[in-house]
């Protein structure tokens, strides 16, 4: 049993493409989150739900558009992509924002844009 | 959220204790420690948190000096599978839950 679940787990595009990727948490947590990992293996968040509400959105280039259909999924739609999305992006989940509980991670989406 | 400063790289013999240090002289009083790893193309994996006390579960132990100022993570047998990216991470109980990662310590364990 996987408890936080990414797909894909590898994504090939081209530039200018509109890209999806998927997440999925069983653990019954109500907030989730999605980090992104460059090249250089820094990590950085880059949004997070509770509840469906969004609360935090780290300057990342509206091309970027989370959606939370419910409190056990996260997804992530990319337009126009460009050469510099290229990276690992890591969905995580946790009981709460607020509490300092600690965040569970999923296995990554290595997507590279051609 | 305080920063914190690791050494970029370490090694342990396997079998042996690994002893990871993180420096958080900045921190202040509601902010906790937190570490996790990162093994090689796997998601970062929680492993201990602590605010003044020291803490230990079936992973490891968090020593945090009386002062709040530095902390060590303690394996207490390290094994090749322990070999990741150790990441120390100071946060405030009512931030908004995002954790910043620094670069981390490598830890290389060798047989």
């Amino acid at each position: 049993d996987t408890a936080v679940s990414q797909t894909p787990k590898y994504l090939v595009t081209q530039m200018g493409n509109d890209k999806s990727i998927k997440c999925e948490q069983n653990l019954g947590h109500d907030t989730m989150y999605w980090y992104k990992q460059d090249s250089k293996k820094f990590l950085k968040i880059m949004f997070s739900y509770n509840n469906k509400e969004l609360i935090i959105n780290e300057t990342v280039p509206n091309r970027f558009s989370p959606k939370s259909p419910d409190k056990a999924h996260l997804n992530l739609h990319i337009n126009s992509l460009e050469l510099g999305d290229s990276a690992v992006y890591f969905c995580a989940s946790s009981y709460e924002w607020g509490r300092g509980y600690e965040q569970y991670f999923g296995p990554g989406t290595r997507l590279t844009v051609t | 959220d305080a920063k914190t400063t690791q050494p970029p790289s370490m090694d342990c013999a396997e079998g042996r204790a690994a002893n990871l240090p993180c420096n958080h002289s900045t921190i202040s009083g509601n902010e906790y420690v937190y570490w996790y790893r990162q093994i090689h193309s796997q998601g970062p994996q929680y492993i201990i948190h602590g605010l003044k006390n020291n803490e230990t579960n079936e992973m490891a132990s968090l020593i945090i000096t009386e002062d709040r100022k530095s902390s060590t993570l303690i394996l207490p047998h390290a094994t090749l599978r322990d070999t990741a990216v150790y990441y120390c991470i100071v946060r405030g109980s009512s931030n908004t839950g995002k954790l910043i990662f620094g670069q981390g310590t490598t830890l290389q364990v060798k047989p």
